[in-house]
């Protein structure tokens, strides 16, 4: 199985401010024949299903503000709110795709400072 | 609008069976792969099971935790997806929730979810 591991656990960030949440691989989830990473992340509010906000790593979903943005690929991957927003205090988590059992990181909260 | 309800949630006792439901609308539900998530209370998510669409065969696979004890299906005539959980013990008490992903493994859409509680 494909471990996923994130950083930091949790952060709080001034209103305005970047905020970059780190998400680890325990192998490659880079896919050779077509150079994607099968790299997805979500945003999940209190009491609300997740959100896909990403995925390949860097595809913004439609309608996701552009202040959002992915990068990484192989084994490292980074989720950078550009300009934090009062709406955008959740809980983070990556996920990969490039095998089953699919898996999810554990997860960082954002809060706001 | 694209939408996802399950319903089916409740309290069962420990080694009791219980079937969720989910049911789409606002898209081409038969040509989605599906799947069921959950998340304990206060926890992460935690993948379970996918089915594919019928073009591919109506394939499942499940997480290890639940292979044996769950079993997903669909009905495209229905545009429902189900997932019976039997032998069930305390530990899958989560909030389950269904998600499309269409051709890839990134769940878009989701549903609300709904509660199941193991417990005596």
């Amino acid at each position: 199985d494909i471990v996923m591991t994130q950083s930091p656990d949790s952060l709080a960030v001034s209103l305005g401010e970047r905020a970059t949440i780190n998400c680890k691989s325990s192998q490659s989830v880079l896919y050779s024949s077509n150079n994607k990473n099968y790299l997805a992340w979500y945003q999940q509010k209190p009491g609300q299903p997740p959100k896909l906000l990403i995925y390949w790593a860097s595809t913004r979903e439609s309608g996701v503000p552009d202040r959002f943005s992915g990068s990484g690929s192989g084994t490292d991957f980074t989720l950078t709110i550009g300009s934090l927003q009062a709406e955008d205090v959740a809980v983070y988590y990556c996920q990969q795709y490039y095998s089953t059992p699919l898996t999810f990181g554990p997860g960082t909260k954002v809060d706001i400072k | 609008e694209v939408q996802l309800v399950e319903s089916g949630g409740g309290l069962v006792q420990p080694g009791g069976s219980l079937r969720l439901s989910c049911a789409a609308s606002g898209f081409t539900f038969s040509s989605y792969w599906m799947h069921w998530v959950r998340q304990a209370p206060g926890k992460g998510l935690v993948w379970v099971s996918r089915i594919n669409s019928d073009s591919d065969g109506s394939y499942t696979s499940y997480a290890a935790s639940v292979k044996g004890r769950f079993t997903i299906s669909r009905d495209n005539a229905k545009n429902t997806l189900y997932l019976q959980m039997n032998s069930l013990r305390a530990e899958d008490t989560a909030v389950y929730y269904c998600a499309g992903s269409s051709g890839h493994n990134w769940f878009d859409p989701w549903g609300q979810g709904t509660l199941v509680t193991v417990s005596s």
